[in-house]
């Protein structure tokens, strides 16, 4: 079954202390993605890459680190979390289209819901 | 600045009804425009892409508007299964510069009651 695995979905971690999540998708696809949801505020992009050792910021980076060493795996590291990072993180895979945009659907994960003490 | 804004509803509306949502754009570089439906504390899914022409699927519409910079998305024959929230998501391509990167609306929370 094509899908994308975010592990673990649920987190309780102490400010300071560092973490991982973990995401990775079965459909070779080259373009992924992190986004974290707030109320009000909508999904917002962390990183992305577009392909493996190919990162870059999306809107909102600051605390956040990403590494792409596999086509499959994107995982999101928080160095040194803080209570401003509690939020609803979503990993997401794409093929590109031919225009060089993303023309085709994204596939998200069930999401991991972070909460920093 | 990069900015996709959305009613922001809620629209809440009787079963069998015509709704429509509109979202604008302000980066004229933009390439790609997509709704995706969210259920409650689910993740996103990717309702349908939309074209230049316009694009229908069964009681769907969407429709883009480059000229004056933005996208609509019409339901027809609403039913109890189509609430949700409904996001307008824009990605800039090649053109733009930053071609992973994209940009998603708030949201329009959709509640069709029988």
């Amino acid at each position: 079954e094509a899908q994308v695995t975010q592990n673990p979905r649920y987190l309780i971690t102490v400010t300071g202390k560092k973490l991982t999540v973990t995401c990775s998708q079965n459909m070779n696809h080259e373009y992924m993605s992190w986004y974290r949801q707030d109320p009000g505020l909508g999904l917002r992009q962390i990183y992305y890459s577009m392909n493996v050792e190919v990162t870059d910021k999306g809107d909102v980076p600051e605390g956040y680190k990403v590494s792409r060493k596999e086509k499959r795996n994107f995982p999101l590291i928080l160095e040194s979390p803080s209570p401003n990072q509690t939020s609803l993180y979503f990993c997401a895979s794409s093929l590109f289209g031919l225009a060089g945009g993303l023309s085709d659907t994204q596939y998200f994960g069930p999401g991991t819901r972070l909460t920093v003490l | 600045r990069k900015e996709v804004e959305q009613d922001p509803g809620p629209f809440n509306v009787p079963e069998g009804a015509t709704v429509a949502f509109n979202c604008t754009y302000s980066n004229s570089a933009s390439q790609s425009f997509f709704w995706y439906r969210q259920d409650c504390r689910k993740e996103p899914k990717l309702l349908m892409s939309v074209y230049s022409s316009g694009n229908e699927d069964g009681r769907f519409t969407a429709q883009l508007n480059r000229a004056s910079q933005y996208i609509s998305l019409l339901i027809r024959d609403s039913k109890l299964s189509d609430s949700a929230t409904y996001l307008c998501v824009v990605n800039m391509g090649i053109y733009g510069g930053s071609q992973g990167n994209l940009i998603f609306g708030k949201g329009t929370k959709l509640s069709v009651k029988p």
